[in-house]
């Protein structure tokens, strides 16, 4: 099936700092990309849906000064996450659409975990 | 706006068949899914159904009425592997493309 790479799978820095998190579709073209959010034991949210070539969509109440998204390739979206604080500490988790078995299935990366300190 | 409800926790025994539940409240629904995620990775797909009725693949086969807004992930045999979290997932339209919405998800523990 469709692989999607995420790297770093983790994440430990200072407050203040700004992290990058590289989200790959490795054997398929993704127009689209998704960014999750997951906190202990709570289910994924959707932050943002990121587009090849245009601004990304940003679910409400996700700041898009804070997080950072881009998709300059068919292959490649990164998350920054700018100057960190411990409430952004979480399991952040991207994921692509791979349309050609014909559901449209959603593979989703490794996962990064991210500890602000 | 969109609501999904799952159990939060449901326990089983190896070697017998559990049923999870799902009930979901959507703006427009283009298919659910199922999937499974171990402590601390990522989730991985299990089921997709788009059609009302049973889709089986192995050990799990997954349920779907429209009409009822209502799906089932049946797990038979329970193998000790199993015990995991199990998200229900339905797909709707978004901003610019259809987009996933997930349930809280139900951790499954399977003793023996």
């Amino acid at each position: 099936g469709a692989v999607v790479s995420q790297h770093p799978s983790r994440v430990i820095c200072k407050s203040g700092t700004s992290v990058k998190i590289e989200c790959r579709s490795l054997d398929f073209q993704a127009t689209t990309m998704f960014w999750y959010r997951q906190f202990p034991k709570q289910s994924l949210m959707l932050m943002a849906t990121s587009n090849e070539g245009s601004k990304a969509t940003y679910e409400q109440g996700v700041e898009k000064d804070k997080f950072l998204i881009n998709h300059a390739s068919l292959t490649l979206s990164t998350l920054t996450v700018t100057s960190a604080h411990p409430e952004d500490s979480s399991f952040y988790i991207c994921s692509a659409r791979d349309w050609q078995g014909g559901t449209g299935e959603l593979f989703f990366g490794e996962g990064s975990r991210l500890t602000v300190l | 706006g969109q609501n999904i409800d799952q159990p939060t926790e449901m326990t089983a025994t190896e070697g017998a068949i559990v049923q999870i539940n799902c009930t979901y409240q959507t703006s427009g629904f283009n298919g659910l899914f199922w999937y499974q995620q171990h402590a601390g990775e990522a989730p991985t797909f299990l089921s997709y159904n788009v059609l009302d009725g049973l889709e089986e693949k192995g050990r799990f086969s997954s349920f779907l009425s429209r009409s009822k807004g209502y799906s089932y992930l049946l797990l038979k045999e329970l193998q000790m592997k199993d015990s995991a979290s199990y998200l229900c997932a339905v797909n709707s339209p978004g901003a610019g493309s259809y987009q996933l919405t997930f349930g809280k998800g139900t951790k499954l523990s399977v003793i023996p």
